[in-house]
């Protein structure tokens, strides 16, 4: 089945506590992105990937990292997680030209708190 | 001014009215233009998808966009329940390198259809 995972789907942690949350595509996507989405903000763009080694920032890029170094594989990982970057964050694909021309598939969500 | 506006809602219709939801938007560069569906605990999945003006049609659903107002239109005829939901639009500017892999969405608007 085409899909976007991530892993974890749900996560309490403290803050300063190094974190990584993974996504994983199998539909041969070249396009990734982190999306962020909170009450009253919507959905804003942390970091996204035309392909492999190539990241760039979104919206929202202060506090995290990306790396992509497989085409299938762009975790994020939060150096020093704090209260507010606590939400529901959405990892998506799509397949060449990114959201604009291509349809962005979207994993399942990982809902994140930090204490 | 926000780039993009979205009434939140809540809308609340009876089974087999017509909805209507709009957006608003300030960036007259903005070319490409989407409608996503968010389904509770879900990730967004891409509904309707315009290019520049005019309108698009497929199935219950009419996409409109009014360049000349900055405002764009998604209508679902007859709806359902199973059309309950929260409705986010995005739209993207026309270019090339990083600004085609870029989306700005409006808040989402949450839709209840009663049985």
């Amino acid at each position: 089945e085409a899909q976007v995972t991530q892993n974890p789907r749900y996560l309490i942690t403290v803050t300063g506590k190094k974190l990584t949350v993974t996504c994983s595509q199998n539909m041969n996507h070249e396009y990734m992105s982190w999306y962020r989405q909170d009450p009253g903000l919507g959905l804003r763009q942390i970091y996204y990937s035309m392909n492999v080694e190539v990241t760039d920032k979104g919206d929202v890029p202060e506090g995290y990292k990306v790396s992509r170094k497989e085409k299938r594989n762009f975790p994020l990982i939060l150096e020093s997680p704090s209260p507010n970057q606590t939400s529901l964050y959405f990892c998506a694909s799509s397949l060449y030209r990114g959201p604009s021309t291509d349809t962005q598939y979207f994993g399942p969500g990982t809902r994140l708190t930090v204490l | 001014q926000k780039e993009v506006e979205q009434d939140p809602g809540p809308l609340s219709v009876p089974e087999g009215a017509i909805v209507s939801l709009n957006c608003t938007y300030s960036n007259s560069a903005f070319q490409y233009f989407m409608w996503y569906r968010q389904y509770s605990r879900k990730g967004p999945e891409l509904l309707m998808y315009t290019y520049s003006s005019g309108n698009k049609e497929d199935g219950r659903f009419t996409a409109q966009v009014d360049k000349s107002s900055k405002y764009i239109s998604l209508f679902i005829r007859d709806s359902q329940p199973s059309d309950s939901a929260t409705y986010l639009c995005a739209m993207s500017p026309r270019g090339s390198g990083g600004s085609n892999y870029k989306l700005t969405f409006g808040k989402g608007t949450l839709l209840t259809v009663n049985p």
